[in-house]
């Protein structure tokens, strides 16, 4: 069965840097997008981030453009993304959901979701 | 870049009771709008895509309509297990979700 599993959160001081991982098992990863998806304390999902099956495409929402960057290592079913210059409202849980549908290179639908790992911006 | 307005925020019902859920685009979106449901300390779960099709494993009694820019989520008869938050979402954009709580 289709596994996504995040890891890399935790407690880090504003200005910092944070590095999450998302492994991935049970698909072929090279044939989907993978996307990052955050939620804020008692609040709704903003999308941030997708990667193309084959790394040559990579969007990013308003809120992650020049602080974020995404990547992925097919040889190791891994996404990364990368959190720079992180602020107290980067305080959230951090999915990484993959995409629906095959080979394309904008969101579509997320159809399965890891369990989340916490991001906590604070000094 | 469209925006999602979901309705109600909050919805009270027993279980048994049919639900409606709606999601309004700001312009089309044709048929591609999808609904997810989140229970609390989990992950969301894709219910529904393209707007009427059921995702692997969802229960029969979920069902989505809806294109253009008028959509809509159905419970048919609540289980205990549906009461939740949902949310509708286009592309890089989720609706602001509706809380579907126990009478």
């Amino acid at each position: 069965q289709v596994q996504l599993v995040e890891s890399g959160g935790g407690v880090v001081q504003p200005g910092r840097s944070l590095r999450l991982s998302c492994a991935a098992s049970g698909f072929t990863f090279n044939n989907f997008a993978i996307h990052w998806v955050r939620q804020a304390p008692g609040k709704g999902l903003e999308w941030l981030t997708l990667i193309s099956h084959d790394e040559d495409t990579k969007y990013y929402a308003d809120s992650a453009k020049g602080r974020f960057t995404i990547s992925r290592d097919n040889s190791k079913n891994t996404v990364y993304l990368q959190m720079n210059s992180l602020r107290s409202e980067d305080t959230a849980v951090y999915y990484c959901a993959k995409e629906g549908v095959r080979g394309v290179l904008i969101p579509n639908y997320f159809d399965n979701w890891g369990q989340g790992t916490l991001v906590t911006v604070s000094s | 870049e469209i925006v999602l307005t979901q309705s109600p925020a909050a919805l009270s019902l027993s279980p048994g009771e049919g639900a409606t859920l709606s999601c309004r685009a700001s312009q089309s979106i044709s048929h591609y709008l999808a609904w997810y449901q989140q229970k609390p300390g989990q992950a969301p779960r894709l219910l529904i895509y393209d707007a009427s099709n059921r995702a692997a494993g969802v229960p029969a009694r979920f069902s989505g309509s809806g294109s253009g820019t008028d959509f809509t989520l159905t419970i048919s008869s609540l289980e205990p297990e549906d009461f939740a938050v949902y949310y509708c979402q286009q592309r890089s954009t989720f609706g602001q979700g509706t809380r579907l709580e126990i009478k």
